[in-house]
């Protein structure tokens, strides 16, 4: 199956520094990726949509600012959390769809490991 | 009300336990739907579509039914490695490839 591939696993930060997160689709081009946010014992929240070429779109409530999201490749999206601070700990996960599903929505979506970040 | 609404947890059942989830989607017009499996701090893997005329999938059982906006998945026979998160995901008919997810449900299968 396609896989997605996300790096860091881990990261642990002190407070006021900015972490990247990479997720790269290894063997489909995604022209559309997603960014998900878990804090424990919840579900997966969508926090903004990647498009390549374009601006992200980003989910009610989501600061763009704080959460800069680049997809500069149809197999790479980056989300970069600035400033981080300890209430930003959480699993960040992405997701992508294969370009070739087509725009009807249907395809799988592949996900990525999950980042776990720690801000102290 | 939630665009995705799953039961709420924790079911705990006994090995060779038959369980079932439901699922409810407010948007009359979501398009393609699906269940979900998440381990515990691992991401999220397709467990199987949900197809307009139901659909097995050895031991796993999904059912849609438009009218009412419901979606459900049966484990029969349930093994100890089906304890897990499951969650039940819509993608809704609004252009783009925006998915809801809902809450999940957790599956505690016991010796």
């Amino acid at each position: 199956g396609a896989v997605v591939s996300q790096h860091p696993s881990w990261v642990i930060c002190k407070s006021g520094t900015s972490v990247k997160i990479e997720c790269r689709s290894l063997d489909f081009q995604a022209t559309t990726m997603f960014w998900y946010r878990q804090f424990p014992k919840q579900s997966l929240m969508l926090m903004a949509t990647s498009n390549e070429g374009s601006k992200a779109t980003y989910e009610q409530g989501v600061e763009k600012d704080k959460f800069l999201i680049n997809h500069a490749s149809l197999t790479l999206s980056t989300l970069t959390v600035t400033s981080a601070h300890p209430e930003d700990s959480s699993f960040y996960i992405c997701s992508a769809r294969d370009r070739t599903a087509g725009r009807t929505n249907t395809g799988e979506l592949f996900f990525g490991e999950g980042s776990r970040l720690t801000v102290l | 009300r939630k665009e995705v609404e799953q039961d709420p947890g924790p079911f705990n059942v006994p090995e060779g336990a038959t369980v079932a989830f439901n699922c409810t989607y407010s948007n009359s017009a979501s398009q393609s739907f699906f269940w979900y499996r998440q381990d515990c701090r691992k991401e999220p893997k397709l467990l199987m579509s949900v197809y307009s005329s139901g659909n097995e999938d050895g031991r796993f059982t999904a059912q849609l039914n438009r009218a009412s906006q419901y979606i459900s998945l049966l484990i029969r026979d349930s093994k100890l490695s089906d304890s897990a998160t499951y969650l039940c995901v819509v993608t809704p008919n609004t252009g783009g490839f925006k998915t809801i997810f809902g809450a999940g449900t957790r599956l505690f299968v016991k010796a």
